[in-house]
Formats: structure tokens, C-alpha cells, sequence
């Protein structure tokens, strides 16, 4: 069975500062997909960006990107030039591939509060 | 990107009630949805996996009988909970499988309220 651990419960940034939020994940796959998802005050959860793990190339999604350590198992997000609005509750994911049966594995989740 | 919509956005009912949740994709065909179970500041938690036209396949732990899923077309899966306590008061969310992009959407969740 996967797991994913997020160990930062709360972190907080000031406004257009930069913010790293940590993931790890534990697998014995080799094909996967990993996920960071937003979820703010509104609860709608948000799909910020996407690493297919067969892809050694970083994904970006303009202020927001990751550094993925396979190896390590790690799959870290990075918030540029942070904005108020991105004060939400973010959540590392886990996929296997396996058509549409395949489950999101979450992890706890880290509050991230923007601070003006 | 695709939407989900999901109705009743809240709802309060009295204990010993049966409450129904529907999940339904606007612009694209679900032949699975999700049905996950969040309390505040927690995760996610997956209670079952709806498939179109076939029982859901419900996680450990969950309570088929009192977690009645139904997924009657491509576009719809209700949750019914029934004979409801203040126990199962919490935040439901459904997501949908979009094959065309390969990426779960979510519902805007339901709040649920047991008196």
C-alpha cells in the first residue's frame, strides 16, 4: 500500500514571498503520478499541478512548481511571489495508474497561511 | 477544465433520517466517481468507488448499509445516508474520473448536519 506524509502541519509566508511545502511518499511502483491539490476556505478542491513519474523533468504551472526526488521519494511545491489567495489547506497525492479505478492515496495535509 | 456538481450544498436533518447527496459530472461522461469523507482541517478520506451500472466498492471500514451508493448513469452517483446520527455529520465530496484528461474533478462537497 502507498503512503504519503506531509509532517508540517501549518506554515506561513508573507505576501510575494516564496514558500516550499514538503511531501514523501512511500511506493514500490515504478509508474505513478503525484499530485498537489488546493483546497481553500471554500473547501473546493483545486488540482494546482500534476508530475507524472516517469518524467525526470520538474512540472511548472506558472508561480507554482515541484522538485521531485524520485529516488527520495520526495515531491516538494514550491510558491513563488506567494498572493493572499493562496492561503488554503494544500494536500500531496498519490496515484497508480490503473484506468478509472485508480484511487487518490492523501496526505494530511499542511495549512498555509499568506500573511499581508 | 470539466465540472462536478454536487446537491444539496448543505443540509441538516434530523437523526434516524435518510439524507441523499448527488454528485453529478455537467460536461462529461463518469464511469467512476468517488465519494470521500473530510472533517475540518483533516484530509480526505475515500469511502467508496462508484462504477456505472455495478455495486460500489466500498474501503474498509465504511458501512455499505448505511452508506447506500448508487450510480445510475454516466453523469449521476448518489450517496444516501441512512438513518443518519450526529456521528455522521461531516463534509462529503464526490470526484469524477475525466478519461479525456486523465484527472479526477471535485464536487464542491456537501455539509452535512445531523440534530
Amino acid at each position: 500500500a502507498q503512503t504519503v506524509t506531509q509532517s508540517q502541519p501549518e506554515m506561513s509566508v508573507q505576501e510575494a514571498e516564496t514558500v516550499t511545502l514538503s511531501c514523501t511518499y512511500d511506493t514500490s511502483e515504478s509508474n505513478y503520478y503525484l499530485f498537489w491539490y488546493k483546497q481553500p476556505p471554500s473547501r473546493q478542491m483545486i488540482l494546482v499541478i500534476r508530475q507524472e513519474a516517469y518524467k525526470q523533468q520538474n512540472a511548472t504551472e506558472n508561480r507554482f512548481s515541484v522538485n521531485f526526488q524520485k529516488a527520495a521519494k520526495s515531491f516538494s511545491l514550491k510558491i513563488s511571489d506567494s498572493q493572499l489567495g493562496d492561503t488554503a489547506m494544500y494536500f500531496c497525492a498519490f496515484m497508480k495508474p490503473g484506468g478509472t479505478n485508480s484511487k487518490l492515496t492523501f496526505g494530511k495535509g499542511i495549512t498555509l497561511s499568506v500573511r499581508p | 477544465g470539466a465540472v462536478v456538481s454536487q446537491h444539496p450544498s448543505r443540509v441538516i436533518c434530523k437523526s434516524g433520517t435518510s439524507v441523499k447527496i448527488e454528485c453529478r459530472s455537467l460536461d462529461f461522461q463518469a464511469t467512476t466517481m468517488f465519494w470521500y469523507r473530510q472533517f475540518p482541517k483533516q484530509s480526505l478520506m475515500l469511502m467508496a468507488t462508484s462504477n456505472e451500472g455495478s455495486k460500489a466498492t466500498y474501503e474498509q471500514g465504511v458501512e455499505k448499509d448505511k452508506f447506500l451508493i448508487n450510480h445510475a448513469s454516466l453523469t449521476l452517483s448518489t450517496l444516501t445516508v441512512t438513518s443518519a446520527h450526529p456521528e455522521d455529520s461531516s463534509f462529503y465530496i464526490c470526484s469524477a474520473w475525466d478519461t479525456r484528461g486523465y484527472e479526477q474533478y471535485f464536487g464542491p462537497g456537501t455539509r452535512l448536519t445531523v440534530t
